[in-house]
């Protein structure tokens, strides 16, 4: 099965509504990682994280290792925060990250 | 503030040809990644470079050689380029293993 698993697959949000995006992992992880893919494909690193939370402008990220998550959270959803968001998960001890499939985001006026 | 790399942006190959994909960092990171990204999936692990002298394969290698021929480029070979392997190939590069990741923007690889 999906050793990184993200949900939903697909998201299309009203600007200035929020919203929340969740990856669920099956492997050992210590590390996770959030990108942001734009309709071009360049890959943006959103977030690093250890367990816990951090937060950058209309973004706040936790990642919660004990029950094996991590969120995303965008806040007032605005049309450039449309693309595809990634998180990765590091495979502890094989440095190695796994990718989740993906959450496509479109952000409508 | 640095930059990654990649050449060339788009690579048109015949079937059963040899390509070469290269990629160039100057952050001065010690790890390198390649990953293929099919149409509208997600990414996977091809090669991986620890440190300068090392090659690790990752979990789609069969088909495709590596080399780091020193810290600041890793390059990527298609031993021999097939019609489903039409993709987007994808080079990384962090600080150490397991520290945050920064991509290039992609060679777009197109098999005739």
């Amino acid at each position: 099965g999906d050793q990184v698993k993200q949900s939903p697959s697909a998201l299309s949000l009203q600007e200035g509504t929020n919203s929340a995006l969740r990856c669920n992992f099956s492997i050992a992880t210590t590390t996770v990682q959030w990108f942001l893919q734009n309709p071009r494909g360049s890959l943006m690193n959103l977030f690093y994280l250890v367990p816990g939370t951090k937060e950058n402008g209309r973004l706040k990220s936790t990642f919660n290792s004990k029950e094996s998550y991590s969120t995303l959270h965008i806040r007032d959803a605005q049309l450039e925060d449309s693309g595809t968001y990634f998180c990765a998960a590091d495979n502890t001890g094989n440095y190695k990250y796994v990718f989740g499939a993906g959450t496509r985001l479109k952000v409508i006026a | 503030g640095g930059i990654i790399t990649q050449t060339p942006k788009f690579l048109i190959g015949q079937e059963g040809q040899k390509l070469t994909l290269k990629c160039q960092q100057n952050f001065n990171h010690d790890t390198m990644y390649w990953y293929r990204q099919d149409s509208g999936k997600g990414l996977r692990l091809i090669y991986y470079s620890i440190t300068e002298n090392d090659l690790q394969k990752g979990d789609l290698s069969e088909g495709y050689d590596a080399s780091r021929e020193k810290k600041s480029s890793f390059s990527l070979t298609v031993t021999s380029a097939q019609k489903n392997e039409m993709a987007v190939f994808l080079c990384a590069s962090s600080m150490t293993a397991n520290s945050d990741y920064t991509f290039g923007s992609g060679t777009r690889l197109l098999v005739i």
